[in-house]
């Protein structure tokens, strides 16, 4: 079955830059996009961006171009999500997950990693 | 990036009772194919949230008919038929229609 793993949690300083895995197992890594959403305590979720993980190419909202790269690892099946400049409303629950909207039953979701960005 | 908003922002229940959940896209959400890539997600209190519904009325597997999705254009609906204690927690819905995605804002489902 389709999983995507991530860390538990993160704690970072203002300023600094975030990297956060999502490992996958379970389906053919190159097949599916990997999208990125975020929740903030007691906020609702925010898509991020996603990547295809056949070609590479990227898709971000506008909030965090310039400041969000997503990328692959393909022989590891693994996700990167890295944002810069941390601030401290950065913290947030991240989410890895798989969904397409064309696809049925093509919805999965990491755990979370909870981050904390405080100094 | 396309907005979406959502009402209410809580929404108090009694059980068997039906709840209505409206969702607003600042777009168009019908896509060149033809198609309308509205979702909408649930999220249970600890956790991560799941797709009910795809292309604005498809349930997933699983998903008890209860739930229901309906709409056109800019304008969406999700409706709890008759709600149970199982039901409670956030609903949003999300266009994946647009070169980016957006949620909307959510919907806290809570008995009454």
């Amino acid at each position: 079955q389709v999983q995507l793993v991530q860390p538990g949690s993160e704690v970072e300083q203002p300023g600094a830059s975030l990297t956060i895995p999502c490992r996958t197992s379970g389906y053919d890594f190159p097949s599916y996009g990997i999208d990125w959403a975020r929740q903030a305590p007691g906020q609702g979720l925010e898509w991020m961006g996603w990547i295809s993980a056949y070609s590479g190419d990227t898709k971000y909202a506008q909030k965090f171009q310039g400041r969000l790269t997503l990328t692959t690892d393909t022989p590891t099946r693994t996700a990167y999500m890295e944002l810069r400049s941390l601030r401290s409303d950065d913290t947030a629950i991240y989410y890895c997950l798989i969904t397409d909207g064309r696809v049925p039953g093509l919805d999965f979701w990491g755990q979370g990693t909870q981050v904390t960005v405080s100094s | 990036d396309v907005v979406m908003t959502q009402s209410p922002l809580s929404l108090p229940v009694t059980l068997g009772q039906p709840a209505s959940i409206s969702c607003r896209s600042s777009q168009s959400l019908v896509h060149s194919d033809g198609n309308t890539y509205l979702n909408w997600f649930q999220q249970r209190p600890g956790q991560s949230p799941r797709r009910l519904i795809y292309k604005v009325s498809n349930r997933e597997s699983g998903v008890p008919d209860r739930f229901s999705g309906s709409g056109s254009g800019t304008d969406f609906t999700l409706k709890i038929s008759r709600v149970e204690a199982e039901d409670v927690g956030v609903y949003y819905c999300m266009q994946s229609t647009h070169w980016t995605n957006t949620f909307g804002g959510g919907t806290k489902v809570e008995i009454k």
